[in-house]
């Protein structure tokens, strides 16, 4: 079956601009978690959407904003770009019901702000 | 606060011998552990998990043990190959108290694996 599939894969932003990426979980997942990499930060939770409601959320800016649609597609938005917003962002999907089989990543969205 | 610590940045090992990663945490309310290798431009994939409720899960070369008592726990990866040199993230949750899809990681361990 297809796995989690994030595009684009690789953007280049101005500072100041906005951003929208999106995730496309593996079909039947229902919860769709969005992940921010950075050398210095490693890998941090962003928010989690399931069945298109925000059922957790990290410690990130209100800038960092995303939804989950019916089909459990999910997006999300970065206003107002910062040089420091540069990183791999990753989503990962699960079944939600069964934790022993983790949460399935895509490959990311590599964010350059430049 | 890093509540997930992974304090072995890097880890060589000769292929066929035995990796042991290790992941120490803090926070009491984890109740499920994961761990993920993760390729260059990559996403993390997958490795095994435990629960709480154990202290051993086996899967083919890979074995994860759970010390609660210590808040410790450890990968073993038996015999080591080639194709295993990646990082390697543990990663916990908090489900029953939080949400499933909330994961706090470790900073990784780079693992190469020699001829």
């Amino acid at each position: 079956k297809a796995g989690v599939t994030q595009t684009p894969r690789y953007l280049i932003k101005t500072r100041g601009q906005q951003v929208t990426l999106s995730c496309s979980p593996i079909s039947g997942h229902r919860s769709v978690s969005w992940y921010q990499q950075t050398p210095g930060q490693g890998l941090q939770f962003l928010f989690e959407y399931f069945s298109e409601t925000q059922r957790n959320k990290g410690n990130f800016p209100g800038r960092f904003s995303g939804r989950q649609f019916s089909n459990s597609r999910s997006e999300m938005n970065v206003s107002t770009l910062e040089l420091g917003d540069s990183a791999l962002y990753l989503c990962a999907s699960s079944a939600d019901s069964d934790p022993n089989y983790g949460y399935t990543f895509g490959s990311g969205t590599r964010l350059t702000v430049v | 606060d890093q509540q997930v610590k992974q304090n072995s940045p890097s880890l060589s090992v000769q292929e066929g011998r035995i990796s042991i990663l290790n992941c120490d945490y803090t926070n009491s309310m984890f109740d499920y552990f994961l761990w993920y290798k993760k390729y260059p431009a990559e996403g993390p994939t997958f490795l095994i998990s435990i629960s709480s409720i154990k202290d051993k899960n086996e899967d083919g070369r890979f074995t994860v043990f759970l010390n609660k008592s210590a808040k410790h726990l450890s990968l073993h990866i038996v015999p080591s190959q080639p194709g295993d040199s990646a990082v390697y993230f543990c990663a916990a949750s908090a489900g029953q108290t939080d949400s499933w899809g909330k994961l706090q990681f470790g900073a990784g361990t780079q693992v190469v694996v020699t001829p």
